[in-house]
């Protein structure tokens, strides 16, 4: 299995541009995240899904959308990026959200904008 | 508001030595507490979880103890390796109406010199 696989792996965009981080999980996951981790602070929620066509906000969703249209994929879409995006951003992927369920993540995506 | 602070943000010890790093949280209702190892340029993996009534859990030179009434948890690394630089995270998870919300520590960066 190669568990939750992110691309790219850094980027770097001009501000007013779009991108798409993209975001598979081949352990047949439920639960999928997007976070971003911004130096010396914690992992902040973007979105999560519950499931194929479900998905939700979470602490800080503005200037970021996603999709979820199969089990495996969870992108997630910039619309014209702005320097406060800058940051790393990783995606997980759980099997229980309601028990103590691991978080398994990808390996990052460095995005910086200019 | 939940909230997870970590002491001390960064500490350099020598190969061979034993380290302890703190979690202090303000999460409630609380779920469990995990602690997750992130080498540079990695997504974080977890190493242990604490349920409400587990006050140590080992996994390896790896020992995590929880207090839940002082909602204190620490993490102490035996016998330093060099593999053990990397930064450590704690998670702690509340329980909500819609499944398990979790809050991420800043971090504590440990770096182990020869």
């Amino acid at each position: 299995n190669a568990g939750v696989t992110q691309t790219p792996k850094f980027r770097i965009l001009k501000i007013g541009q779009s991108m798409t981080l993209q975001c598979t999980q081949d352990m047949n996951h439920n639960y999928m995240y997007w976070y971003r981790q911004d130096p010396g602070m914690g992992l902040k929620l973007i979105y999560y899904s519950v499931g194929a066509g479900i998905t939700d906000k979470g602490e800080v969703p503005n200037g970021y959308n996603v999709s979820r249209s199969t089990t495996e994929d969870f992108p997630l879409r910039l619309e014209l990026a702005a320097p406060s995006q800058t940051s790393v951003y990783f995606c997980a992927s759980s099997y229980l959200q309601n028990l103590p369920g691991e978080l398994f993540f990808g390996e990052g995506s460095r995005l910086t904008v200019l | 508001k939940n909230q997870v602070e970590q002491s001390p943000q960064s500490l350099i010890i020598l190969e061979g030595k034993n380290c302890t790093l703190q979690c202090n949280y303000t999460v409630s209702p609380f779920s469990n507490l995990r602690w997750y190892k992130q080498d540079t340029g990695r997504g974080p993996v977890s190493l242990t979880i604490m349920t409400f009534s587990e006050n140590t859990k080992s996994n390896g030179r790896y020992t995590a103890t929880l207090d839940a009434d002082t909602k204190q948890s620490s993490l102490h690394i035996t016998a330093s390796q060099l593999s053990d630089s990397a930064s450590y995270i704690c998670v702690v998870s509340a329980v909500g109406a819609a499944g398990n919300k979790l809050t991420f520590g800043g971090g504590t960066r440990v770096l182990v010199k020869p």
